[in-house]
């Protein structure tokens, strides 16, 4: 089993680019989440897929914020346009069911100059 | 809401210490609990987990946990640290009243002196 992959694995844009990060989850897998990570404030969920339908995404910053789930094995999040304090490193996270753990996929280094 | 506090936000503590982290969760229900372990520039990876049966829970690389449904806790612990156990610790609840996303905690970093 891969695990969870996530492109790129580092990304460095300027300021007022669009970025987009890419997921696949295990499969098999129905729900998917995407995490943000910065020291000032940890862990944060962005928002959560079930069954590639968008569940909550009350943790999504603002409406620069973008993500979507067509199919059960691939899931963007877009920031449009981006600024530097979007910089952080975004986790992409599957699992089976909520019965189960979740995985996480190696992150995306974000940074917006 | 569902909330998760950890007691501690950085810990230092030399080789063959013992080690007790504290997870303090705010809601009451039937809930899953998950300790994760994120080593410096790595993602996050799971300690072990609880979801019922014996509130004494053994993972990985020597650590447990005790689940007290009283206390609403979940700490962490392992008898002797290793150097190679320097990294940020998370808990994280799953409340089945709550939806199916996962709460984390802020995180404690564990720095082990050799």
């Amino acid at each position: 089993d891969a695990g969870v992959i996530q492109s790129p694995r580092h990304e460095v844009t300027e300021m007022g680019q669009e970025v987009t990060l890419r997921c696949k989850p295990i499969s098999g897998h129905n729900s998917l989440f995407w995490y943000r990570q910065t020291m000032m404030r940890g862990l944060e969920l962005l928002i959560y897929f079930n069954n590639n339908v968008p569940i909550d995404d009350s943790g999504m910053p603002e409406d620069r914020f973008s993500a979507k789930m067509p199919n059960a094995s691939f899931s963007t999040l877009k920031i449009q346009p981006s600024e530097p304090r979007d910089s952080a490193v975004y986790f992409c996270a599957s699992r089976r069911d909520r019965k189960n753990i979740q995985y996480f996929g190696a992150g995306t280094r974000l940074s917006v100059l | 809401a569902q909330s998760v506090s950890q007691h501690n936000h950085h810990v230092i503590l030399s080789e063959a210490a013992s080690l007790e982290l504290g997870c303090n969760y705010s809601y009451g229900g039937t809930v899953n609990l998950f300790w994760y372990v994120q080593y410096p520039g790595q993602h996050l990876q799971l300690l072990l987990k609880y979801f019922s049966g014996d509130p004494l829970v053994k993972g990985i690389k020597g650590f447990e946990a005790e689940f007290i449904k009283s206390k609403f806790s979940f700490n962490l612990r392992k008898p002797s640290v290793q150097w190679s156990d320097t990294a940020e610790y998370f808990c994280a609840v799953n409340a089945d009243n709550y939806g199916q996303n996962f709460v984390f905690g802020p995180g404690t970093r564990l720095s082990v002196l050799p």
